[in-house]
């Protein structure tokens, strides 16, 4: 799976939206972008994953630029609930039984 | 609806004990995962397991692991003679379709054992 790399660290205000990037220069073309979040003491939680088109659910924006070396999820309205560490994620569909969790971006939203 | 349930939340044993962690995963998915996370780090694969097929076990850290998964639903992690290092969170996942797919996981919220 391709290595990702991302910001440590985040704020944003409250209200606001949280624009989270994430470089992956090395993925392959049949690998997906997946994003999760971990809040404190609780398990990781899916919140989107696209191929090359953006896409938008009731969570989040994902926005995948044209050569599919980066991404940034949007987060439009960021809450206080929304402070935890998010991970992004390459992987190809049909090799990989595991999610390879890198250190990821520890988002804090303030009020 | 329901989404994975782990039990216990939380599990104390001494050093040497057995341990049994239990995983629901969501009713309907056919793959499921059991990871663990140490304090402060990223998660680790254990095993997978995908409808009747051989489980996945290249993950587990040594013969003191092993999973079984009953029925196609429940799963039970068992950890025996459990030494300090196996503190952590374990954590199961499930999926509506395994390998081959792009189905996200969903996670529980974790067994976190600690052996003093």
């Amino acid at each position: 799976d391709a290595k990702t790399t991302q910001p440590t660290s985040m704020d944003c205000a409250e209200g606001r939206a949280a624009n989270l990037p994430c470089n992956h220069s090395t993925i392959s073309g049949n690998e997906y972008v997946y994003w999760y979040r971990q809040i404190h003491s609780q398990g990781p939680q899916y919140i989107i994953h696209g191929l090359k088109n953006n896409e938008t659910n009731e969570m989040a924006s994902l926005i995948i630029t044209e050569d599919r070396k980066s991404s940034t999820l949007i987060l439009p309205h960021a809450t206080l609930r929304d402070t935890a560490v998010y991970y992004c994620i390459v992987r190809v569909a049909y090799a990989g039984n595991m999610l390879t969790f890198g250190g990821g971006t520890r988002l804090m939203v303030k009020p | 609806g329901a989404g994975v349930s782990q039990s216990p939340s939380n599990k104390v044993t001494e050093k040497g004990k057995d341990v049994e962690l239990r995983c629901d995963p969501i009713s309907g998915h056919t793959a499921l995962y059991w990871y663990r996370q140490s304090l402060g780090q990223g998660l680790e694969f254990l095993i997978y397991f995908q409808g009747n097929s051989a489980p996945d076990k290249s993950g587990l850290p040594s013969d003191r692991f092993s999973a079984e998964r009953t029925g196609g639903s429940v799963s039970t992690l068992t950890i025996q003679r459990t030494q300090q290092e196996d503190s952590a969170v374990y954590l199961c996942a499930s999926s509506p379709r395994g390998q081959g797919s792009n189905s996200p996981l969903h996670f529980g919220n974790g067994t976190r054992l600690t052996v003093t």
